[in-house]
């Protein structure tokens, strides 16, 4: 079993719809990383976050340290916000804090 | 540059020739990490690099593989006798400082085709 489970692995979506994306981890981290990945591109950060909630224009994350738990809100999705949407923790303590990275969600917002 | 710069963007070789892939990191970041994704799947950690001490090299796959970096610097992964297994996308990230809240800033990747 992967450290980091995402979920759905494929989403289609129409425009406009409301998109969650999941992340469920098993390790203890320090945070916990969403990324997005364009076809042929390299990855952009998201978001970082240990608690709570981060809002950035539609895109909100949040996170449940308890339930080891965390989501991705697309609202108002549109095609341009098609990529695979990568969740990554960093492990606690160790001497590196490597990220773990989720195996990403392929999502296809359709207009 | 702003950003994380890695070259060459494409490198298509032939099994059994060596490859060196380099990463120009963000200036001031010291934390520096290399990367890999083989098609359909995940990221995989390789090596990190933190100012002058030893190196992280647990994720290297075998041998074959290894990485410098100068100080603060460049780094360059080079991989001996490649094989079409290798064939991937090399991401480098690099981060401020070796805390354990910083974020990565990853670069565009060298995607790598050994034929």
């Amino acid at each position: 079993k992967n450290e980091v489970e995402q979920s759905p692995q494929n989403l289609t979506a129409q425009e406009g719809e409301f998109i969650t994306i999941n992340c469920s981890y098993s390790v203890g981290i320090s945070a916990l990383h969403w990324l997005q990945q364009h076809p042929g591109g390299g990855i952009v950060s998201l978001f970082m976050l240990s608690s709570g909630k981060k809002k950035h224009g539609r895109l909100i994350a949040t996170i449940n340290i308890q339930e080891k738990h965390s989501s991705l809100h697309i609202t108002a999705s549109h095609p341009r916000d098609s990529a695979v949407y990568i969740c990554a923790v960093r492990s606690y303590g160790g001497a590196t804090n490597k990220l773990i990275f989720g195996t990403g969600t392929l999502l296809a917002v359709q207009p | 540059g702003a950003g994380v710069s890695q070259s060459p963007s494409n490198k298509v070789t032939e099994k059994g020739k060596d490859v060196e892939l380099r990463c120009d990191p963000i200036s001031g970041h010291t934390a520096l990490y290399w990367y890999r994704q083989r098609l359909g799947q995940g990221l995989e950690f390789l090596i990190y690099f933190q100012g002058n001490s030893a190196p992280d090299k647990s994720g290297l796959p075998s041998d074959r593989f290894s990485a410098e970096r100068t100080g603060e610097s460049v780094s360059t992964l080079t991989i001996q006798r490649t094989q079409q297994e290798d064939s991937a996308v090399y991401l480098c990230a690099s981060s401020p400082r070796q805390r354990m809240n910083t974020e990565a800033f990853f670069g565009q990747g060298t995607r790598l085709t050994v034929v």
